[in-house]
């Protein structure tokens, strides 16, 4: 079965720009999940989805970031505007359970985005 | 709230040696444990998970872990390295109140050696 789907790969922009990302989850999947992996630490949440409604967002910086998953399957993830600090790799997860309960999560390959 | 800690950022050993990847965990309840890898621009994948059945658990490509309450530890162990082995290792706890959300070590990068 195809992977999680994750585009672009690589992004550079310069700081006060806005930048979007786009996930297609495993087919099937009902929650979808972006985290933020910062160079040298472990993945953080930003927020999960269960089919078109959000889940947990408590982490997610909502003055400039915002993301949605409109028709329960693909999902963007925006960033207005860009901040130095940034700078990250955006990690989309699926998993095919209802949030509240643990299914295990598969990973996309993850879009590093720059700011300079 | 829960918490994982991995105590080792990097390790290095000779391929055919054993590999020990160190991980405690902080929680108020019996959290699911899980070890994920994460090979350069490859996305992270699952190695094994604890769900409270067996304490000894194992994974995929000969890893695997064992689960002591007593210690509060999860550490990951290989009894012999290769090549292929070298990447970043996760160790990630889930459960709680927000069960289902995963909470990140900080990362172990393993260097194996010819």
């Amino acid at each position: 079965e195809a992977g999680v789907a994750q585009s672009p790969r690589y992004k550079i922009i310069e700081k006060r720009q806005s930048v979007a990302f786009w996930c297609n989850p495993i087919s099937g999947h009902a929650t979808l999940y972006w985290y933020q992996q910062i160079l040298g630490q472990g993945p953080k949440l930003l927020i999960q989805f269960q089919n078109n409604g959000v889940v947990d967002d408590s982490q997610l910086p909502k003055d400039r970031f915002s993301a949605e998953r409109l028709k329960g399957v693909d999902s963007t993830l925006k960033i207005q505007p860009a901040k130095l600090e940034d700078s990250a790799v955006y990690l989309c997860a699926s998993s095919p359970g209802a949030s509240g309960f643990y299914n295990e999560q598969f990973f996309g390959p993850g879009t590093r985005l720059t700011v300079l | 709230a829960q918490s994982v800690t991995q105590l080792d950022s990097h390790v290095s050993v000779s391929e055919g040696t054993p590999v020990l990847l160190r991980c405690n965990y902080s929680s108020s309840y019996s959290p699911s444990l899980f070890w994920y890898v994460q090979h350069p621009n490859k996305g992270l994948q699952l190695l094994l998970k604890y769900t409270s059945a067996a304490t000894l658990v194992k994974g995929i490509n000969g890893f695997e872990a064992e689960f002591k309450k007593s210690e509060t530890s999860f550490h990951l162990t290989k009894p012999s390295a290769h090549m292929s082995d070298a990447a970043e290792y996760f160790c990630v706890a889930a459960g709680g109140t927000s069960y289902g959300k995963l909470t990140f070590g900080q990362g172990t990068i393993l260097t194996v050696h010819p």
